[in-house]
C-alpha cells in the first residue's frame, strides 16, 4: 500500500496563477483532509471531506476550493494564488480507529 | 471538539523519561485523546490514543485520570531521534470532523 500520496512535491507560482494539488489514498478511508503548515507553526485545517460527496470548511478555507473526486481522491485548488498562501500543504485520510495518515506534503511558494 | 492546551516547548537529555501533559477541560463523553509526532519536513505520525486509564504501545504510554480533563504522554528513555513536535488532539471516534492541531509541544532532546 502506498498510503497517502500527494503531487506535486514542490511548486513555485506567481501571484494570480492557479493550480491544483492532488491527493490520493489507497486505504479505503471515508474521510480526507487538507491542512497547511506555515514555518514554525502547527497545522491548520483548510477543508475536509467526511465522506465521498461531502466537503466542509475548516479553520482557514478562504482562497481555496476542494473536490472529492471519488473515495480515493481529494484535490485542493488555488484559483488565484497569493504570497500569503506560501506554505507546506498536507493531505490526510482518517481511519475509523481515530488515526490520521498524512502524505509527504507539497511545498508551495508564491512569488 | 474540546480545546487542548500543552506546553509550547520542553528540553530533555538522552535516556530520560519525558512526560508531556495536555489539558482538555471540556472533553465530551464520546471523545478520545490522540497524540501525534511530527519531524521536520514530514507530515505528523499517529503515536497513541486512549479513552481512560493507561494505554501503552511500543512507542509511548498515555495516562488519563478518571476525570479525563487532562492526559500525559510518556516517552521512556528518549533519544536524539525523539526530537520532534508532539500534538494532542481530542477527537470523536470514527467520524470525519474539524480537527484542530494547535501549536503542539516542541521537544528537544539534548546529548
Amino acid at each position: 500500500n502506498a498510503g497517502v500520496t500527494q503531487t506535486p512535491k514542490f511548486q513555485v507560482l506567481k501571484t494570480g496563477q492557479s493550480m491544483t494539488l492532488q491527493c490520493a489514498q489507497d486505504m479505503n478511508h471515508n474521510s480526507m483532509y487538507w491542512y497547511r503548515q506555515d514555518p514554525g507553526m502547527g497545522l491548520r485545517l483548510i477543508y475536509y471531506s467526511a465522506s465521498e460527496g461531502t466537503t466542509d470548511k475548516g479553520e482557514v478555507p478562504n482562497g481555496y476550493n476542494v473536490s472529492r473526486l471519488n473515495k480515493r481522491e481529494f484535490s485542493l485548488r488555488l484559483e488565484s494564488a497569493a504570497p500569503s498562501q506560501t506554505s507546506v500543504y498536507f493531505c490526510a485520510s482518517y481511519s475509523s480507529y481515530n488515526e490520521q495518515f498524512f502524505g509527504p506534503g507539497t511545498r508551495l511558494t508564491v512569488l | 471538539l474540546a480545546k487542548t492546551t500543552q506546553p509550547i516547548s520542553m528540553d530533555s537529555y538522552e535516556g530520560q523519561e519525558v512526560n508531556i501533559t495536555c489539558s482538555h477541560n471540556n472533553i465530551a463523553t464520546n471523545d478520545y485523546i490522540t497524540w501525534y509526532q511530527q519531524f521536520p519536513s514530514q507530515g505528523p505520525r499517529f503515536i497513541i490514543q486512549g479513552y481512560k486509564t493507561k494505554v501503552t504501545n511500543e512507542v509511548a504510554s498515555l495516562f488519563i485520570p478518571a476525570d479525563r480533563k487532562s492526559s500525559t504522554l510518556s516517552l521512556p528513555r528518549v533519544s536524539l531521534s525523539d526530537t520532534a513536535v508532539y500534538y494532542c488532539l481530542v477527537v470523536l471516534r470514527g467520524y470525519g470532523q474539524n480537527f484542530v492541531f494547535g501549536p503542539g509541544t516542541r521537544l528537544s532532546v539534548l546529548p
